[in-house]
């Protein structure tokens, strides 16, 4: 069980490059969820999904878009990146989305524009 | 979605027992305490949760008074490898999908 993975772990961008960063998740969870964590503070979330082929903003969704097309992968786009996205991005899943299933984490992707 | 304040840092040494107290004032009556950890440069893992009373697991505990204003994360014995910052999270069991991160508290445990 790999658990959740991200691709790529590193990547620097010149400002509006686009991209897209890759989730995967082995474990057969409906939830997926994208945050951003920014210097010395707390995660914010970015979009999740409640499942294959939906999708829904989180707290920051400005800037980024989504696409679940099969349960196992979430990906995360940014069309036209700006400085004010440099940040580490994490991907979570969570089983059932309860209170009670926990969210596992994937190591994350530093993010670097230019 | 209720706001939590934890302390910014704290300071413990091998050994001791660590206590990170959380604040949660608006708590509703269906949500759920929770606690992660996280290291630098890694994810956050998932601790332990609670409801009321205390709850225990092989990591920490979690007590929870009777008003639930408040939670408080145990850690027995920390090791210099719980440095990390912990997060205390109050979410509804439908709204789990919007968890909020606040800061965190900041843990450095010294020799």
């Amino acid at each position: 069980n790999a658990g959740v993975t991200q691709t790529p772990k590193f990547r620097v961008l010149k400002t509006g490059q686009s991209m897209t960063l890759l989730c995967a998740q082995d474990m057969n969870h409906e939830y997926m969820y994208w945050y951003r964590q920014d210097p010395g503070m707390g995660l914010r979330l970015i979009h999740y999904s409640v499942g294959e082929g939906t999708t829904a903003k989180g707290e920051v969704p400005d800037g980024y878009n989504v696409s679940r097309l099969k349960k196992q992968n979430f990906l995360l786009g940014l069309e036209s990146a700006a400085p004010s996205q440099t940040s580490v991005y994490f991907c979570a899943s969570s089983p059932l989305g309860e209170v009670e299933d926990t969210q596992y984490f994937g190591p994350g992707t530093r993010l670097t524009v230019l | 979605l209720a706001k939590t304040t934890q302390p910014i840092s704290m300071d413990s040494y091998e050994g001791q027992e660590v206590n990170i107290t959380c604040s949660h004032n608006n708590i509703a009556t269906n949500d759920y305490i929770t606690w992660y950890q996280q290291f630098p440069s890694q994810g956050p893992r998932f601790i332990i949760q609670g409801y009321k009373t205390k709850v225990t697991n092989e990591v920490a505990s979690l007590f929870i008074p009777a008003d639930r204003k408040s939670s408080t994360l145990s850690l027995p014995r920390v090791s210099l490898s719980d440095t990390a910052v912990y997060y205390c999270l109050v979410g509804p069991p439908s709204g789990y999908n919007k968890l909020i991160f606040g800061a965190g508290t900041r843990l450095a445990v010294h020799p």
